[in-house]
């Protein structure tokens, strides 16, 4: 199986940056994707393979994947991002996986 | 725009059966690869199943395995999850979503129905 590993918390202060790990083993050798789901909402897309905006995103939200580590990053954070932020990729022997979820909060 | 419509879910008894439905719309259903993930109350996203475009491929993951059986009818724009010999464990939140590309990002989401399984 393959596993993918996030803090359980995050915490930022309003209007700094705030970075969110995923760590996998050689995850930079894959496709890693980001969403964002807020209390009673379904996830929504933030960032896809590595560092790739959907429209809609604001341009504050950016990723970089490399060696074992992913990150998703909310630079001049705002209450609006609170959120869990899970990480996901797809492996030819585990499938789809799932990071475990990161609760952001912004202070 | 796409629309990813849930229903299906209840209430239902330890080692009973329910079927979810994924009606889907504003997009070429039979083109694209769909999945189901689920989300027990207060956890985390676990993804549970996927179809390709034509039903020919199937996966699933391991918990839900020999269980729980996905199919799909492109002439109603529909997925189904088939959830038999269900434990309390299935408890979940259950969304479907559509693959962007295949095993690539989920770029729609439905909103989600819920299963509980308890006596």
């Amino acid at each position: 199986s393959y596993e993918l590993t996030q803090p359980l918390s995050v915490s930022v202060a309003l209007g700094q940056t705030a970075k969110i790990t995923c760590v996998g083993n050689n995850i930079g050798r894959y496709n890693v994707h980001w969403y964002q789901q807020k209390p009673g909402q379904a996830p929504i897309v933030v960032m896809y393979r590595d560092n790739n905006r959907p429209s809609g995103i604001p341009e504050r939200f950016s990723g970089s994947n490399s060696g074992n580590t992913a990150t998703l990053t909310i630079s001049r954070a705002q209450a609006g991002d609170e959120a869990d932020y899970y990480c996901h990729l797809w492996d030819s022997r585990a499938d789809v996986v799932f990071g475990g979820g990161t609760k952001l909060t912004v202070l | 725009e796409v629309q990813l419509v849930e229903s299906g879910g209840g209430l239902v008894q330890p080692g009973g059966s329910l079927r979810l439905s994924c009606a889907a719309s504003g997009f070429t259903f039979r083109s694209d690869w769909m999945h189901w993930v689920r989300q027990a109350p207060g956890k985390g996203l676990v993804w549970v199943a996927r179809i390709n475009s034509d039903g020919s491929s199937i996966s699933y993951a391991d918990s839900v395995k020999g269980r729980f059986t996905v199919s799909r009818d492109n002439a109603k724009n529909t997925m189904y999850l088939q959830m038999n010999s269900l434990r309390a464990d299935d408890t979940a939140v259950y969304y479907c979503a559509r693959d962007n590309y295949s095993n690539d990002y989920f770029d729609s989401w439905g909103q989600g129905t819920l299963v509980a399984v308890s006596s």
